[in-house]
């Protein structure tokens, strides 16, 4: 059973471009959260989409926003970037009620500079 | 903000050696999860206790879970060098349904030296 697929892996761009990232989630898995990693704040929940729309939104600005697919395939946008936009930027699929927990991607590797 | 608190920050043990991490949390919760990080890399998920268990055991992991003390706690046993890793507790944050939304704590860094 294939994981949760993030791409790109590495990924640098210069302040004030945009950015998409995307996530394939397990098959079956309707669910799909998005996480930003960085050193100095950790883990911080961005989204979380269901059957192409969004549930839960953290407090993130508006230059963050994200979409889901009818085949829950997921994508994550982040417009004018900013020098601390450089993160590990996570996503995660799960089950209904995420009875079995959350199966994370392995990444996408963000440097704005 | 991160709603928990996990201790200690660092841990360094040999080989064999038992490794305890704490977890403390603010809201209430459906329930509790732990994760592990290796360097960089995705989390992986390591065991759910919900609000209605104490305790949780899955192979070498003993989870203990006190929500009056909105508390938890990760017990690896015959730690090995693969256990190297960072530790995150993660919370669900109440309410009813899934929100999709974990509220992780900061981590706990364990390293295993052989």
């Amino acid at each position: 059973k294939a994981g949760v697929t993030q791409t790109p892996r590495y990924l640098i761009k210069t302040r004030g471009q945009q950015v998409t990232l995307s996530c394939s989630p397990i098959s079956g898995h309707r669910s799909v959260s998005w996480y930003q990693q960085t050193p100095g704040q950790g883990l911080q929940f961005l989204f979380e989409y269901f059957s192409e729309t969004q549930r839960n939104k953290g407090n993130f600005p508006g230059r963050f926003s994200g979409r889901q697919f009818s085949n829950s395939r997921s994508e994550m946008n982040v417009s004018t970037l900013e020098l601390g936009d450089s993160a590990l930027y996570l996503c995660a699929s799960s089950l209904p009620q995420a009875r079995n927990g959350y199966t994370f991607g392995s990444g996408t590797r963000l440097t704005v500079v | 903000s991160q709603q928990g608190e996990e201790d200690p920050q660092a841990l360094s043990i040999q080989e064999g050696e038992n490794a305890t991490m704490n977890c403390s949390y603010k809201t209430s919760i459906n329930n509790l999860q732990w994760y592990r990080q290796n360097s960089g890399r995705g989390l992986v998920h390591l065991i759910l206790i919900r609000s209605n268990e104490r305790e949780k055991h899955s192979g070498r992991l003993r989870v203990t879970l006190d929500t009056s003390k909105k508390s938890s706690s990760l017990l690896i046993t015959a730690s090995r060098a693969a256990d190297t890793a960072s530790y995150f507790c993660a919370t669900d944050g109440g309410g009813s349904g899934n929100t999709g939304k974990l509220i992780f704590g900061q981590g706990t860094t364990l390293q295993v030296k052989p």
